[in-house]
């Protein structure tokens, strides 16, 4: 039984590029949270989806970042034009309907350059 | 603007010791929970409490959950080098099953 399956787990990016960051929950989940952390940080929360709908957004930046969690494969977080403040560790994690606790992915290392 | 205060921030402690971890908010959360995470890896749920008043116990760790539900601890009993990381709490407001996430707290188990 898979757990919560991230790629890639580094990802280098030049200044403006675009950068893909992919999540595949556990089987049987059907929600789906992006984190953010910071070195030296604690997670700060971007989004919230179930599939085919954004939940709660409100940790999203409002240019440049986008999420889907699409009815088939896994959910995507999308940052346009990546800037070097963009550099992070990117943690999704999921879990079933209803359920308290997370099971998380082992994260997206994105680094601007 | 939910926060979670996490304290102490560092810790580093000699194997054997005791130590409590505090997380506090002026918000009063439906369920609270604790993390621990490693260098270069996802947190690991230890625990979910859900209940004001509750006590749980897992082997050498003790999580407590305050009465009114905006408080948790977290108490190590006899630490061990392998106890070394990062601890964070979360906790969810009523009706939502989003986690908002503490400061940290870094602990160093020496041998």
């Amino acid at each position: 039984n898979a757990g919560v399956m991230q790629n890639p787990r580094h990802l280098v990016r030049r200044r403006g590029q675009e950068a893909r960051l992919r999540c595949s929950p556990m089987k049987g989940h059907s929600h789906v949270y992006w984190y953010r952390q910071l070195p030296e940080e604690g997670l700060k929360f971007m989004v919230y989806l179930q599939k085919e709908n954004i939940i709660d957004e409100s940790g999203m930046p409002k240019e440049r970042f986008s999420a889907e969690f699409p009815k088939e494969g896994p959910s995507i977080l999308r940052i346009q034009q990546v800037v070097r403040g963009d550099s992070a560790a990117y943690f999704c994690a999921s879990s079933p309907q209803g359920a308290n606790g997370y099971t998380f992915g082992s994260g997206t290392r994105l680094t601007v350059v | 603007t939910q926060l979670l205060e996490q304290s102490p921030q560092f810790l580093s402690i000699q194997e054997g010791e005791n130590l409590t971890v505090y997380c506090n908010s002026s918000s009063v959360f439906s369920s609270l929970q604790w993390y621990r995470q490693e260098p270069g890896e996802g947190p690991v749920l230890l625990v979910t409490v859900v209940t004001g008043g509750e006590v749980k116990k897992l082997k050498r760790l003790t999580f407590q959950f305050g009465d009114a539900r905006k408080d948790s601890s977290l108490h190590i009993t006899a630490a061990q080098p392998g106890d070394t990381g990062l601890y964070l709490c979360a906790g969810a407001s009523p009706g939502t099953y989003k986690y908002i996430f503490g400061t940290g707290t870094r602990l160093k188990v020496l041998a």
